[in-house]
Order: C-alpha cells, then sequence, then structure tokens
C-alpha cells in the first residue's frame, strides 16, 4: 500500500515569488491534512480538507491557501513568499477508522532566499 | 497560548533502560491523544495513541498513560534501544478523533546511547 506522496521533496523559492506543494494521500483517504514544521514553533496546523472541502483552517495568513480534488489529492499554496515561510511542509492523511492516527508524508521542504 | 507543552526539549537515556517522555496539555476538551516518531529528513510515524476514557495503552515496548486530572500524559519506552533515537511528538485532537486538525507538542530529541 503505497503511503503519502509529497512534491517536490526540496524547493528554493525567492522571497515575493509563490509556491504550489502537492500531496497525494493513500489510497482511500478522504482527509488530508497540511502542517508547518519550524525549529522554533515545532508543527503547527495549516488547514485539513475533507471530500473537497476546507474543514479546519488554522492560525496562518491568507497567503496560505489549498485545495482538494476529487481524487482526494490535495495542494496548497503559498503567495508573496517570505523568509519566515521557510519551513518543512508536512501533508497527512487519514481514514479515521479508529486508533490509527494520520499517516505523514515525508515533506517538502522550502527555502526562500 | 500553547495548548499542548512538552516541558523537556532533549532527554538521553542509557540503552536497555526506561525512556519516559512527558506531555501536558491544557484544553479539557482534548479527548483523543497521539504519540509520533520523526527521524530528520522524514515525516512523523504514528507510535500510539489513547483514547480519554482509557488511562492506559500498551503496544509492545510502548505504553502511553494519561492522566485526565492532571492534564497529563506520558510515553514509557521499555527496554530502550538506540533505534529509538528520534524527535517524538505529542498530539491531541478533539471530536472524538473526527476532529482533523491535531495539536502538537514542540517536541522532544530522544537520544538513547548504546
Amino acid at each position: 500500500k503505497a503511503g503519502v506522496t509529497q512534491t517536490p521533496r526540496y524547493l528554493i523559492k525567492t522571497r515575493g515569488q509563490q509556491v504550489t506543494l502537492s500531496c497525494s494521500p493513500i489510497s482511500g483517504h478522504r482527509s488530508v491534512s497540511w502542517y508547518q514544521q519550524t525549529p522554533g514553533q515545532g508543527l503547527q496546523f495549516l488547514f485539513e480538507y475533507f471530500s473537497e472541502t476546507q474543514r479546519n483552517k488554522g492560525n496562518f495568513p491568507g497567503r496560505f491557501s489549498g485545495r482538494q480534488f476529487s481524487n482526494s489529492r490535495s495542494e496548497m499554496n503559498v503567495s508573496t513568499l517570505e523568509l519566515g515561510d521557510s519551513a518543512l511542509y508536512l501533508c497527512a492523511s487519514s481514514s479515521w477508522t479508529g486508533g490509527g492516527g494520520y499517516t505523514f508524508g515525508s515533506g517538502t521542504r522550502l527555502t526562500v532566499v | 497560548d500553547q495548548q499542548v507543552k512538552q516541558n523537556s526539549p532533549s532527554l538521553s537515556v542509557q540503552e536497555g533502560r526506561i525512556s519516559i517522555l512527558n506531555c501536558d496539555y491544557t484544553n479539557s476538551m482534548f479527548d483523543y491523544f497521539l504519540w509520533y516518531k520523526k527521524y530528520p529528513a522524514e515525516g512523523p510515524t504514528f507510535l500510539i495513541s489513547i483514547s480519554s476514557i482509557k488511562d492506559k495503552n500498551e503496544d509492545g515496548r510502548f505504553t502511553v498513560f494519561l492522566n485526565k486530572s492532571a492534564k497529563h500524559l506520558s510515553l514509557h519506552i521499555v527496554p530502550s534501544q538506540p533505534g529509538d533515537s528520534a524527535v517524538y511528538f505529542c498530539a491531541a485532537s478533539w471530536g472524538g478523533g473526527g476532529s482533523e486538525k491535531l495539536v502538537f507538542g514542540k517536541g522532544t530529541k530522544l537520544t538513547v546511547n548504546p
């Protein structure tokens, strides 16, 4: 069974640019969540999608957005990149059949220069 | 306001001994708690979870204890192995586990020395 796939693994962007990250969940998982990991803040929740609808949103500015497609694949977009957006962006999928928690992808390491 | 706190950023133990990782939370609405393990350059891996209706859950060498009155949970690893060296994150959710939002602590880096 394939895991959660995130592309690309590494990305370098310039301040002011925008970026799109992709996540393919485990087959059959309809919930996809995004998290930002930084050394100082740990893992912080960005948003969660279920059946193409955003169900939950964290405390991030509107520059951070996402969407989910009918096949449950998800993308997140960050516009007008700032240096502070440099982080590991993690995607997780879940079926929530109970007790199993989320399965995370390996993440996309974004560096803003 | 940090709702899930892991006050020890690091912990070092000898191989074969017990590792105890601690986590405190402030939101009494949390009803599901999880531990994740993370190696560098990889995503977190689910380890073990516990529902708020229980006070203990065991899976092999890993046991999670929940003290609701103290809003405290701990992860015990017995015996500790060098391969357990990683960052451990405590996480919590509410809504019977159906709410797809996890609140994470900042992690504890465990080092198990041979």
